[in-house]
Order: structure tokens, then sequence, then C-alpha cells
């Protein structure tokens, strides 16, 4: 059972265009974080959003986490081809921290940006 | 300050033998938990330790186990290996209780053949 649904799957894009990747879930997270990825490496932390709501920017990327606290977006303004990737949306169950080092990870979107 | 460093990088074992990864903390961070990344399962949590003691458990077989030292150092094992436990094993590291991120180490690719 996959608690947290992440399209698209892949995105081949060139370098300039807009693009929206979408986490949701059935179920009500108490933070959601964004990471990122490259082959061969760990994820690396780019956002965490913990209030319903809640819109962080971090230069061209806003990340929006949903009122009721089910769904995510990230959004990429003037995508370049530095932002390819492996972008991994993931999510903590439990009030008040209890989630004790499970996260609950998308499937992630392979993002392409051609130049 | 030096980040989650993972050892070694790269193993490649047989079918039957037991493996065992290493994992470092970020210094202060007393929270490490650990990952399986597939190609097919995408990431999912094996276990998580906090100052000497499993807080939490995934939904892996016995064969996989872990420990914590008291500096924080952890290690995860993996007995009777089976082919289908080739993967990237990723440890990350929290110093906080709450909702904070995580800092994910480079793993550890293991082929089982």
């Amino acid at each position: 059972t996959q608690l947290l649904e992440q399209s698209p799957q892949f995105l081949s894009i060139q370098e300039g265009e807009n693009l929206t990747v979408y986490c949701n879930s059935s179920s009500v997270f108490s933070s959601l974080q964004w990471y990122r990825q490259e082959p061969g490496e760990g994820p690396v932390l780019l956002v965490t959003v913990v209030t319903g709501g809640e819109v962080k920017k971090l230069k061209r990327l806003t990340f929006q986490f949903g009122d009721a606290r089910k769904d995510s977006s990230l959004h990429i303004t003037a995508a370049q081809p530095g932002d390819t990737g492996l972008y991994l949306c993931a999510g903590a169950l439990g009030a008040g921290g209890t989630s004790y080092g499970k996260l609950t990870f998308g499937q992630g979107t392979i993002l392409t940006v051609h130049p | 300050k030096a980040g989650v460093t993972q050892t070694p990088r790269y193993l490649i074992k047989t079918r039957g033998q037991q493996v065992t990864l290493s994992c470092s903390p970020i210094s202060g961070h007393r929270s490490v938990s650990w990952y399986q990344q597939t190609p097919g399962q995408g990431l999912q949590f094996l276990f998580e330790y906090f100052s000497e003691t499993q807080r939490n458990k995934g939904n892996f077989p016995g064969r996989f186990s872990g420990r914590q030292f008291s500096n924080s150092r952890s290690e995860m094992n993996v007995s009777t290996l089976e082919l289908g436990d080739s993967a990237l094993y990723l440890c990350a590291s929290s110093s906080r209780l709450t909702l904070s991120g995580y800092t994910f180490g480079s793993g550890t690719r293991l082929t089982v053949v």
C-alpha cells in the first residue's frame, strides 16, 4: 500500500519551462518534506512544511502543504538543467514528532531539464 | 561539520552470506534511521535508533537487524542474504525529536549475487 502517491513519475522539459510535482495521500501527515536525490547519492532535504496551507519558497522552488495536511506540491519556475534529478516527497505520521525516524516516501519524480 | 558517513560505499556478497553496514551520524545527532532503496519499491523504512534504543521498525523480516552504540554510530546487519536484498541502503540522522528533516548519507550499494 503506497500511502503517498507522487505524480508525475517522469518529467522531461526544456530549460525555462515551469513544472509542478504533486504528492497526495488519504492520510494526514504531521509534516511533509521534499528531497532531491542525485544518482549514487543520498537524498538531500529541500524543505519541511508542517502547517496546513503553508507555502515556502526556495529561490525558484515553491512548496505548498495542503490545508488538510494530506497533500503537497512542488513548483519550479524557469527550470534549469541543474534542476535535473529525482524529487521525493516524504511524510511523517504521528503528532508531536512521534514518527521516530519513519518517513513514508512517495515513489519519486525523475525530472530531466534539457538545455 | 562532517555529514553522515556510511561505509562501505559498495559491497558485493553471495547469497546466504551476511553483511554489516556502518553509519556515523552528524556529530550531536542521536537519532539514526535506516532505509532500503530499490527501483521497484522506492525508499522503505527499516528501523530507527535513538540513544541505543530501537524506537521504530518497518515491515522487514527478522534477517534485518541493527544496533546503535553509545557514540550514536549505528550498524545494520542482514543475515542469509537473498538476491532481493540488492539495494542502496541509506542511513539518516537527526538531532531533534520533532518534525525537522533528516540528513542522509550517500548510502551503501549492496549487490547480492
